[in-house]
């Protein structure tokens, strides 16, 4: 099974400013990696497809890149909506995927 | 419009039997794999299994596998996760979702809550 870590497990943040989420897959997966943004009581919403394409309707200040094992989601600009889960998967395993242990992002 | 609509939450005893559905609209169901993603109470997202609706062909994440049964009646466009033994650790969340393989999952049904106690 390929493992999704990712760090940090929670951060603290106030709206302006830039955040950064890593993702690391215990082996390579090309740029198979996608991000999930997942609010209270709510599924989760498809931010980022192949490391670094914005899905449909996503504001730009959400950006992803990396390749191999070693991935980042950045949101340029907090936003008060922006605060909620985060979560990476990776699709390299065809139809048998696995997805990071989520990122709370909170409100300093 | 594609869309994902699961059945309402339930609430059952360990040992009892269990079907859940997810009924897809908005596109041709036979034609795209549809999976079910678990989230346990304040937890992350678990990947439990895919099944194509064309042919039934269903595979399954080792954690999963012999614990549930994932099935589809194409005739009603449904995909169902199916237990039947149910125990207090299966109470969680399912979500079902559309695979879009490289291109992520665009397409989530609301999620069903499973309850089980005694």
């Amino acid at each position: 099974d390929i493992q999704m870590t990712q760090s940090p497990s929670s951060l603290s943040a106030s709206v302006g400013d830039r955040v950064t989420i890593t993702c690391r897959a215990s082996q390579t997966i090309s740029t198979s990696l996608n991000w999930y943004q997942q609010r209270p009581g709510k599924a989760p919403k498809l931010l980022i497809f192949a490391a670094s394409s914005l899905q449909s309707g996503v504001p730009s200040r959400f950006s992803g890149s990396g390749s191999g094992t070693d991935f980042t989601l950045t949101i340029s600009s907090l936003q008060p909506e922006d605060f909620a889960t985060y979560y990476c998967q990776q699709s390299y395993t065809t139809l048998m995927y696995t997805f990071g242990q989520g990122t709370k992002l909170e409100i300093k | 419009e594609v869309q994902l609509v699961q059945s309402g939450a339930e609430v059952k005893k360990p040992g009892e039997s269990l079907n859940i559905s997810c009924k897809g609209s908005g596109y041709t169901f036979a034609n795209y794999w549809i999976g079910w993603v678990r989230q346990m109470p304040g937890k992350g997202l678990e990947w439990m299994g895919i099944i194509y609706p064309g042919d039934s062909d269903a595979r399954y994440s080792p954690s999963f596998e012999g614990q549930v049964s994932i099935s589809t009646d194409n005739s009603i466009s449904t995909a169902y996760v199916q237990w039947s033994s149910l125990k207090a650790s299966d109470t969680a969340i399912y979500f079902c979702v559309r695979d879009g393989g490289n291109s992520g999952i665009a397409y989530w049904g609301q999620g069903t809550l499973v309850t089980v106690s005694s």
